[in-house]
This record gives structure tokens, sequence and C-alpha cells, in this order.
């Protein structure tokens, strides 16, 4: 799986609560994106970062805030989780700007 | 905006016949198109890229193929581990860092 480890794989929290996602990468690729995945909408991008302290905003960031303070982590927070964001999460790493994505396997969270 | 759209939503197939997939997209200039295989559970696990219109990728039963409005991904004699979803995606030029995904086909091999 291309060295992403995405943690925790489950996830179940109450509506309200502040839930983070983190997805390490052993390749030290420059690149890292979270999407979303949902049935009938495919994969939606909501945020990355192109380096360490360099982030950028996706198509559906409301609600979300991402840190990376080190190249190989990148956290993914929903500060006040909420049922619309039940949903499973994907990491994404690639090393140059033509390259393809790797994925990791995803968390599957549920907000009750 | 860029848009990307898949079809058949749904597919289902004999071990044997063969047949594509279509994946059309609209951008403002295309850097490149990338096919992804995603398994049930796991993340998307990357096939192919294609940069030009013209140019043709295979592995295996899997040959993609690009024109300046759609790609298509022939699957010939295909057997039931070929089963999978099946998601395109394109990077435009104004949008370099990113990509847009479709939301896939979902292929049934029957034995």
């Amino acid at each position: 799986d291309a060295g992403i480890t995405q943690s925790p794989r489950h996830k179940v929290t109450e509506t309200g609560t502040p839930v983070t996602l983190r997805c390490h990468q052993t390749e030290n690729h420059r690149y890292m994106y979270w999407y979303r995945q949902d049935p009938g909408h495919g994969l939606r991008l909501i945020h990355y970062s192109y380096g360490v302290k360099d982030t950028d905003k996706g198509e559906v960031s409301d609600g979300y805030s991402v840190s990376r303070s080190k190249t190989e982590d990148f956290l993914l927070t929903l500060e006040s989780a909420t049922s619309s964001q039940t949903s499973v999460y994907f990491c994404a790493i690639r090393d140059q700007i033509n390259s393809p994505l790797h994925f990791g396997n995803g968390t599957r969270l549920t907000v009750t | 905006e860029d848009q990307v759209t898949q079809s058949p939503e749904a597919l289902r197939l004999q071990e044997g016949e063969s047949s594509s997939l279509n994946c059309s997209y609209t951008v403002s200039g295309l850097r490149g198109l990338f096919w992804y295989r995603q398994d049930p559970g796991k993340g998307p696990e990357f096939l192919f890229t294609l940069y030009s219109a013209g140019e043709e990728k295979e592995k295996e039963r899997l040959k993609a193929t690009l024109t300046k409005k759609e790609s298509f991904l022939h699957i010939t004699a295909p057997k039931p581990e070929d089963s999978a979803t099946y998601l395109c995606a394109v990077q435009a030029e104004g949008s370099a860092r990113q990509l847009t995904f479709g939301s896939g086909t979902q292929l049934t091999v029957l034995p």
C-alpha cells in the first residue's frame, strides 16, 4: 500500500465531538491528500498539502481542518462532527506533481 | 469547473465477455488522466496514466485509450478476479495539484 497507514481504521463518534484522523507515510513524498468517498459522489477532495505547513482547500473543506508539521504525517480534524460527515476517508500521497496518487486503505467514520 | 462522468454505473459480464468502460471529461486543459481499480474495503489502486490524445496503455486484460473528450478502459476476456470498481480521474492544467474523480463503474464478472 505504498507505505501509507491510516488510523484509526474504524471510528464511531457522537455528533458535536471533535475527531482527528491520521495519515502516516514512509515514502517521504511531498504531496498528501485527504478525500472522502460517499455513494453516488465518488471521491471528493477535502484538503491537501504540498509541503510541511503548506496546505490548501479542496471542494468539500467546510467543517474540516488539517495540519502537517512533519513530512510523514497529515492530520484531518473534524472540529465538531456532524452526521453528514459520516463517510469513508482516504489519504493519498504522491512525490511529484504529475505522478499518480497512491492511497491508503481508508478510515470508516460513523457520526451518530 | 472540471467534470468527470463515468458510464455505465454498473456492468455485469460473463467470464470471457469483453467490454469497455467510458470516462468522459471536461477540463480547461488536460494534464493527465488516471485509471484506478478499487476493491471493497480497500483504497483505490493505480492502473494507468494517459497524457495525450491517441495514447494507449495495456496491462494484462486491460487497455486504456484516450481521446480529447473521453477515455475508455477495454477489458478483454475478463475473469471473476477483474470484478471491482474502476475509477477515472483527471488532472487539469489550472489545478495541477489536484485530481478530480468520477463516480466509478462497478464491474461484476460472473463465472
